[in-house]
């Protein structure tokens, strides 16, 4: 069964610095890889994926993520943290069927969160 | 295009009542979902569909139903409430799950006393 583990309740940051938002993944099969955000009483919106090609993936807002297949990680990070980054982080991932034709058996499975403050 | 909306954003329940969560999308999705939000545990799927007429369980399905008679709405129906029921519900839609992003509605605050 597939499983996303986000380590880390919670990050503070000061805004302006770099921050990592950490999340690790467990799958049998090749994963493709989300982030999502949430803002207090909004829905979750999508901020980048990794599909295949290159292991460092641009996003919305200045985000980006790294995959790495041997430590089976997909970080986020961001080169310098605004106030305004302040949300609900989400991991996910979705193991893809063998069959192809059987489009339910791609589920997608969340992390349960991490929630990250920056600090003026 | 409205995406993906939801009604109500909020209902209070007593144990034993039921009722339907509704959910619409205008972007001509096939795939449609509503997952549930609890603090800790993420979000987790409660019910899917594949396209009109096809639906099918997720992780959490127990004392949910749902139908998909059409592309646009996907209504997710509570049986009969019961407080571990309590929690934000969110519909969801894309274009196919695989392929991503999925577009989420602004969720249902359900509170079941």
């Amino acid at each position: 069964a597939q499983s996303v583990a986000q380590p880390e309740d919670q990050v503070n940051v000061a805004e302006g610095n770099p921050l990592t938002v950490k999340c690790t993944y467990s799958v049998s099969g090749n994963p493709y890889l989300f982030w999502y955000v949430q803002y207090p009483n909004r829905g979750l919106q999508f901020l980048l994926k990794y599909i295949t090609g290159d292991n460092l993936v641009k996003g919305s807002y200045g985000f980006e993520a790294e995959f790495n297949k041997s430590q089976t990680s997909f970080h986020l990070k961001k080169p310098s943290a605004l106030v305004s980054d302040s949300a609900l982080y989400f991991c996910a991932v979705i193991q893809l069927s063998r069959r192809v034709s059987n489009f339910g058996n791609e589920k997608l499975t969340f992390g349960t969160g991490t929630r990250l403050t920056i600090i003026p | 295009n409205a995406g993906v909306t939801q009604t109500p954003k909020f209902q209070v329940l007593k144990t034993g009542q039921s009722m339907t969560l509704q959910c619409a999308q205008d972007m001509n999705h096939e795939y449609m979902s509503w997952y549930r939000q609890d603090p800790g545990m993420g979000l987790r799927l409660i019910h899917y569909s594949v396209g009109a007429g096809i639906t099918d369980q997720g992780e959490v399905p127990n004392g949910y139903n749902v139908s998909r008679s059409t592309t646009e709405d996907f209504p997710l129906r509570l049986l009969s409430a019961a407080p571990s029921q309590t929690s934000v519900y969110f519909c969801a839609s894309s274009y196919g799950l695989a392929g991503g992003p999925i577009y989420f509605g602004p969720g249902t605050r359900l509170t079941v006393t």
